[in-house]
């Protein structure tokens, strides 16, 4: 089974400075990644993907982030942050298994910006 | 627009008793999911559903029950043998695409024990 770390649980960073939020996956075959955004007591949304082609990949609000083969990571990164970028942020990596598609989550990234 | 509707938002259950959490979607989506999301500890997969009348369980199913009678509907049922039941509880669904499709969130359905 695949599974997902995200290095760190909690980033604090300043508005209009750059964030980086790390992801490493397990698996070593082709692989799709994702990367949700959640808002307190609100569901996820999509932020991004990574199907193939091109290794960076852009998303929503400003985001982009960078797959990586050799180091199996899909890091998420924007270049200045902003107040309502205050969430919690999730890396996922789809599986299938006996034909069912299944997200595997890591275990989330807290980021706060402070003013 | 299409969507899936988690209700209630908010449950409180005393000690002992069954509750049903509901989660419909309008997206015709054929996959669909329960998650349940503790802090630090992100998604875990409680069931999940390919098609109507079939299902199987998670990584933490004990002490939960799910039917999928229809395509739209995919209800949880936290039932008292769950020990610790408090928590958010996040459905979703996907369309069939090899897993590049990703999933659609509900708003979640928080549940507290008094």
């Amino acid at each position: 089974a695949q599974s997902v770390t995200q290095l760190d649980s909690q980033v604090p960073v300043f508005e209009e400075a750059p964030v980086e939020l790390r992801c490493n996956y397990s698996s070593s075959v082709s692989v799709y990644l994702f990367w949700y955004v959640q808002y307190p007591n609100q569901g996820l949304q999509l932020l991004l993907k990574y199907l193939s082609g091109s290794t960076l990949v852009k998303g929503i609000n400003g985001f982009e982030a960078e797959f990586n083969k050799s180091q199996t990571s899909f890091h998420l990164r924007k270049p200045s942050v902003h107040i309502s970028d205050t969430a919690e942020y999730f890396c996922a990596v789809s599986e299938i298994i006996q034909g069912a598609q299944k997200l595997v989550f890591g275990q989330g990234t807290r980021l706060t910006i402070n003013p | 627009d299409g969507g899936i509707t988690q209700s209630p938002k908010y449950l409180f259950r005393k000690e002992g008793q069954n509750v049903t959490l509901s989660c419909e979607q309008n997206l015709n989506h054929d996959a669909m999911y329960w998650y349940r999301q503790d802090p630090g500890q992100g998604l875990r997969l409680i069931y999940y559903s390919q098609i109507v009348n079939d299902f199987q369980k998670g990584d933490i199913a004990e002490g939960y029950s799910v039917s999928r009678e229809k395509k739209e509907s995919f209800p949880l049922t936290v039932t008292s043998a769950q020990k610790n039941p408090t928590a958010f509880y996040l459905c979703a669904s996907t369309t069939p695409g090899g897993g590049t499709y990703g999933y659609t969130f509900g708003s979640g359905t928080r549940l507290t024990v008094v």
